[in-house]
């Protein structure tokens, strides 16, 4: 069974610095790029950031470019996103997906909630 | 980046309705255009990809058309778990960018 859990969340402040994991299982992790979508309580979604099957390509949201890093671990299947700087706008529900080629994400984790004070 | 204008934002029908919910980029996107569903509380789950390719498990009342900049998420017939809010996304290019969303509400 495909499964994405994701970690790390919590209380911050606001300034703070955050690490979020996403645990994959269940499928080739090498095989595709990965993306982390967030969304504000009572909001829409938002793409943040995805990277390529090996760490060498990264793509992120103009407005978080520079604070967020995302990044991947292949030798534990494992996918991150450091948040630097964060900000009460950052407050939400973060959430590690799967890219399938062409770039939809069928696979989703059940979401770590991030909440910045300020 | 590419924005996505998705409508309308609500929209109140019954068990049984047929509901069409568009969305617009712009900038062509060819057809990498993506729908997902939100149920409260869940992670969205992804109904059709490229325009139009229905996901294993998804319903055939669910249907995806259009290209370009102009694309439609039609349903042909209401049932009670489809009352969620609805996301287009583009995968064009990078961001990935995904519209505002529908609440679709029992009427």
């Amino acid at each position: 069974e495909v499964q994405l859990v994701e970690s790390g969340g919590g209380l911050v402040q606001s300034g703070g610095s955050l690490r979020l994991s996403c645990a994959a299982s269940g499928f080739s992790f090498t095989s595709h790029w990965m993306s982390w979508v967030r969304q504000a309580p009572g909001k829409g979604l938002e793409w943040v950031a995805n990277i390529n099957e090996d760490g060498s390509e990264k793509k992120y949201v103009d407005s978080m470019k520079g604070r967020f890093t995302i990044s991947r671990d292949n030798a534990k299947n494992s996918l991150y996103l450091l948040m630097n700087s964060l900000r009460a706008e950052d407050t939400a529900v973060y959430y590690c997906a799967r890219d399938r080629r062409g770039g939809p994400n069928d696979c989703w984790g059940q979401g770590t909630l991030v909440t910045v004070s300020s | 980046d590419i924005q996505m204008t998705q409508s309308p934002s609500s929209l109140s029908a019954s068990v049984g309705d047929r509901v069409t919910i568009t969305c617009r980029a712009s900038q062509t996107i060819s057809s990498y255009l993506n729908w997902y569903r939100q149920k409260p509380g869940k992670a969205p789950n992804l109904l059709i990809s490229f325009t139009s390719n229905l996901e294993s498990g998804v319903p055939s009342r669910f249907s995806g058309s259009g290209s370009g900049t102009d694309f439609t998420l039609t349903i042909s017939s209401l049932q009670p778990e489809d009352f969620a809010t609805y996301y287009c996304q583009q995968s064009y290019s990078t961001p990935h960018t995904f519209g505002r969303g529908t609440k679709l509400e029992i009427k």
